[in-house]
């Protein structure tokens, strides 16, 4: 099955600096990669996705990359600002593939400081 | 419109007692998943149902753990003599199809005493 490591689990970077947050997969059959915001006592929110057919994504102060070929993928948070603290977890799905739900990351506990 | 919901939002339960747990998906998506989120832990794939087709049932921790839906949309998931290790938040989340973004419910708190 698909296994998924994401790293750091926590980062502390100051208010206005970039997060950076990493993962990495097993499975080369995975072709969805969806990124989660979970507040404190929240269920968790979708903030970006990407699809295997495409390197880069970008919204606003969020992108995220794909290398398919060493099969990782990557957050970023430019301009951070308080609000953006929270856990983050990513996650991997081989669509049509036979693995029926996301495999997530343990998560990474992001703290924006002041 | 209305998202996924899930009830009871809480739930205290002594060991060995069975417990049923229900997701509402969002109306017109017709994947519904089940996750488990231990505390300060990442979230566990339990089961899947794509419209009123029989799921795969391998992720599911135990054969004490069990799950339906019924016409294709309320799913409800059961726990039989439950364990203190199965103490977690319980997730449900649906999509229009699978591959699409998962909304996820409020989730259920079982704490097993």
């Amino acid at each position: 099955g698909e296994n998924v490591e994401q790293h750091p689990s926590t980062l502390s970077v100051q208010e206005g600096d970039s997060a950076v947050i990493k993962c990495t997969y097993s499975d080369s059959a995975s072709n969805y990669f969806p990124w989660y915001k979970q507040e404190l006592g929240k269920r968790p929110q979708l903030i970006i996705d990407i699809r295997s057919n495409v390197g880069e994504k970008k919204d606003q102060r969020i992108a995220v990359t794909l290398n398919k070929t060493a099969k990782h993928f990557s957050l970023h948070i430019t301009e951070t600002q308080p609000e953006d603290s929270a856990v983050y977890f990513c996650a991997a799905l081989s669509v049509g593939g036979g693995a029926d739900g996301l495999t997530f990351g343990k998560g990474t506990h992001l703290i924006i400081q002041p | 419109g209305a998202g996924v919901s899930q009830s009871p939002s809480n739930k205290v339960t002594e060991k060995g007692k069975d417990v049923e747990l229900r997701c509402d998906p969002i109306s017109g998506h017709t994947a519904l998943y089940w996750y488990r989120q231990s505390l300060g832990q990442g979230l566990e794939f339990l089961i899947y149902f794509q419209g009123n087709s029989a799921p795969d049932k391998s992720g599911l921790p135990s054969d004490r753990f069990s799950a339906e839906r019924t016409g294709g949309s309320v799913s409800t998931l059961t726990i039989q003599r439950t364990q203190q290790e199965d103490s977690a938040v319980y997730l449900c989340a649906s999509s229009l199809a699978q591959g699409n973004e998962q909304y996820f419910g409020p989730g259920t708190r079982l704490t097993v005493t």
